[in-house]
């Protein structure tokens, strides 16, 4: 496995489950991210672990849970969802660095259906 | 707070077309910029980057160039192909050793037609 993977890739789920959405990175970065993306609007970010600690959250509700347990891998738990909350939802890592640009690679995402 | 407007889409044109899709930001300091594309049913791909004014960044027929005089960054190709049919997002960075994240445009889409 090379760059970042999302599991699922699609999920469906009613108001009252509880599920988790998996991201793995392979390339050794030390940072992730969790963005949203709902059409026709801009990527809306999430949360932000740097070295496995959470260093922001924007704002999020908290029917939505973050776990970071290392530097490899990123969760995003979910409970009580609302219909709203149907989107993808996109994984990315960096390597953050004191000079240079940040490139962040993103995953495939998961798409999040809520009934 | 900082933020990537971009034209409005979808852009629409036959291929061996010229493309510009407008990308403008406002920003404290000085951001990276990036170009990333999202084809159907993937997640985002870095396309181009620059880090400085006056910087050009370039890939696969793609540029962009960091006007800091008019914050601006926008992308450019000057024969488009049915393949590049995908969505393209402007962003730009947080300073160097902070959290490292983006912040995006609203994306445009991009659709070529043969």
């Amino acid at each position: 496995e090379t760059g970042v993977t999302q599991t699922p890739r699609h999920l469906v789920m009613g108001m009252t489950n509880k599920k988790s959405l998996k991201c793995e990175q392979h390339l050794g970065h030390n940072a992730m991210y969790w963005y949203k993306q709902s059409a026709k609007k801009p990527l809306e970010l999430m949360f932000v672990y740097s070295l496995e600690e959470r260093v922001e959250n924007n704002s999020v509700p908290s029917r939505f849970s973050p776990e970071c347990p290392n530097s490899s891998h990123l969760f995003l738990h979910l409970h009580t969802l609302q219909p709203e909350d149907s989107a993808l939802y996109l994984c990315a890592s960096s390597q953050v660095r004191n000079s240079g640009a940040n490139v962040l690679t993103f995953g495939a995402g998961s798409r999040l259906t809520v009934l | 707070g900082d933020s990537v407007t971009q034209m409005e889409g979808p852009v629409t044109l036959s291929e061996e077309a010229f493309l510009t899709i407008n990308c403008t930001y406002t920003a404290t300091g000085y951001p990276s910029l990036f170009w990333y594309v999202q084809y159907p049913g993937e997640g985002l791909q870095l396309l181009l980057k620059a880090t400085k004014a006056d910087d050009k960044g370039s890939n696969k027929g793609f540029e962009a160039t960091y006007r800091k005089e008019t914050t601006s960054f926008h992308l450019e190709k000057g024969s488009v192909q049915v393949s590049d049919s995908a969505v393209y997002f402007c962003a730009l960075s947080d300073r160097p050793g902070n959290t490292g994240k983006l912040i995006f445009g609203q994306g445009t889409t991009l659709q070529v037609k043969p």
